[in-house]
């Protein structure tokens, strides 16, 4: 039931862009983004409710494919900011089942 | 208060004690949540709360853990001659609307991370 999340890590210089996705084997009711920084709560980036739904917060996005059942979050022109981990919850029920998560690091 | 706050944030115990943990959600939301997250892991679903009914408790891994939350604000999470498995660190999370509509944003507390010796 856990969604897949690719890749499990990535590194980056600022400036560039970066694609999380998330993969689930069972039909998709909405897809929530966080991200974490280490030693921190998650904090919530955005939901995504309807089938090719994009959107966008600043230079963070997300789509959501319902047939594929699979959502990806874009980050683009990175900041020293937005690293942490990022992990994707689907929605089961009354509760969120989270990915294992992906490690963003952006270096200078 | 601004935000959801968890005590304490961090606690160390010897296997076999009894822990107490404490959340405290955002005033006035409907749903609580609590995970538990392992090193390097995502949050994993404990039990879920909509006001002082607790609706789903499937994700409590064994019969030594109870929550409680019976004013329908703040919760405990209590956990019986801990275990050495038990070491993570958990999550509190609130929710303004209810479960059985539109799931909302949640909003994590810092966690409190529990060492069992």
């Amino acid at each position: 039931q856990q969604p897949v999340q690719s890749p499990q890590a990535v590194i980056l210089r600022e400036g560039e862009d970066a694609v999380i996705n998330c993969s689930s084997s069972k039909a998709l009711y909405s897809v929530h983004w966080y991200r974490q920084k280490h030693g921190e709560a998650p904090v919530f980036l955005m939901i995504l409710l309807k089938g090719g739904e994009q959107k966008g917060h600043d230079k963070i996005s997300a789509s959501f494919n319902e047939k594929k059942q699979q959502s990806s979050l874009y980050l683009t022109a990175s900041q020293l900011s937005y690293s942490g981990t990022y992990f994707c919850g689907i929605r089961l029920d009354q509760k969120l089942v989270f990915g294992q998560g992906t490690r963003l690091t952006i270096n200078p | 208060g601004a935000g959801v706050s968890q005590s304490p944030r961090y606690k160390v115990a010897k296997r076999g004690q009894d822990v107490a943990l404490r959340c405290d959600p955002i005033s006035g939301h409907v749903s609580l949540f609590w995970y538990q997250q392992a090193l390097g892991q995502g949050p994993e679903f404990l039990t879920y709360f909509q006001n002082e009914a607790q609706l789903d408790k499937s994700g409590l891994p064994s019969d030594r853990f109870f929550a409680e939350r019976p004013e329908g604000s703040v919760s405990t999470l209590k956990i019986q001659r801990t275990q050495q498995e038990d070491s993570a660190v958990y999550l509190c999370a609130s929710s303004q609307l209810s479960g059985t509509g539109r799931m909302g944003e949640q909003f994590f507390g810092p966690g409190t991370r529990l060492t069992v010796l």
